[in-house]
């Protein structure tokens, strides 16, 4: 238990549909984060929020839309997705952002599978 | 080429054997993680280190900036630590900026 918690942790959706991943933290933490995992790649980082405002958008397409409405919590928003976004979503949330070797804690993921 | 290499990529191990797991990286760091994912897919934080050693348990981290080099190593294997070990850095001093590694499967047989 890291104290990041994800739902749903299994998602089956169709191209046109719209579906939204939550993710929540109580650990007073300031930075959150959306990752995503492929099949055989490292983990790839999609958004950065710090203090509820986007810092950082490693060039995502708009079918994914993140939403930070407070610091405890975390949304990735999908609409018209394509079969190659399955994959393993994973949510994290540090301290801080842009602190010096903080550690990073992760949820337990979110299954995306794209039909 | 990825700036973070581990290997192996996969290592089958009995149980009680010790077990090592590099990392190699190419950028300047200011922090190398140690993660282990578990079959579901959550993550967990082993170690977080910038020069030296931890030790926690089993489980020791090594790292050597000179030669950009980590090492985890696991005493007394067991089936339960079968998972997917990752290796990550910190550079610039910011968590954005983590690289993550392909990760090492361990499987760990009775």
């Amino acid at each position: 238990e890291t104290g990041v918690t994800q739902t749903p942790r299994h998602l089956v959706m169709g191209m046109t549909n719209k579906k939204s991943l939550k993710c929540e933290q109580h650990l007073g933490h300031n930075a959150m984060y959306w990752y995503k995992q492929s099949a055989k790649k490292p983990l790839e980082l999609m958004f950065v929020y710090s203090l509820e405002e986007r810092v950082e958008n490693n060039s995502v397409p708009s079918r994914f839309s993140p939403e930070c409405p407070n610091s405890s919590h975390l949304f990735l928003h999908l609409h018209t997705l394509q079969p190659e976004d399955s994959a393993l979503y994973l949510c994290a949330s540090s301290p801080d952002f842009d602190s010096l070797n903080t550690e990073a804690f992760f949820g337990q993921g979110t299954r995306l599978t794209v039909v | 080429k990825n700036e973070v290499e581990q290997s192996p990529q996969n290592l089958t191990a009995q149980e009680g054997e010790f077990i090592t797991i590099n990392c190699s990286y190419s950028v300047g760091i200011s922090a190398l993680h140690w993660l282990q994912q578990h079959p579901g897919g959550g993550i967990v934080s082993l170690f977080m280190l910038s020069s030296g050693k931890k030790k926690h348990g089993r489980l020791i981290a090594t790292i050597n900036i000179q030669e950009k080099h980590s090492s985890l190593h696991i005493t007394a294997s067991h089936p339960r630590d079968s998972a997917v070990y990752i290796c990550a850095v910190t550079y610039g001093g910011s968590q954005g900026n983590l690289i993550f590694g392909k990760g090492t499967k361990l499987s760990v047989k009775p």
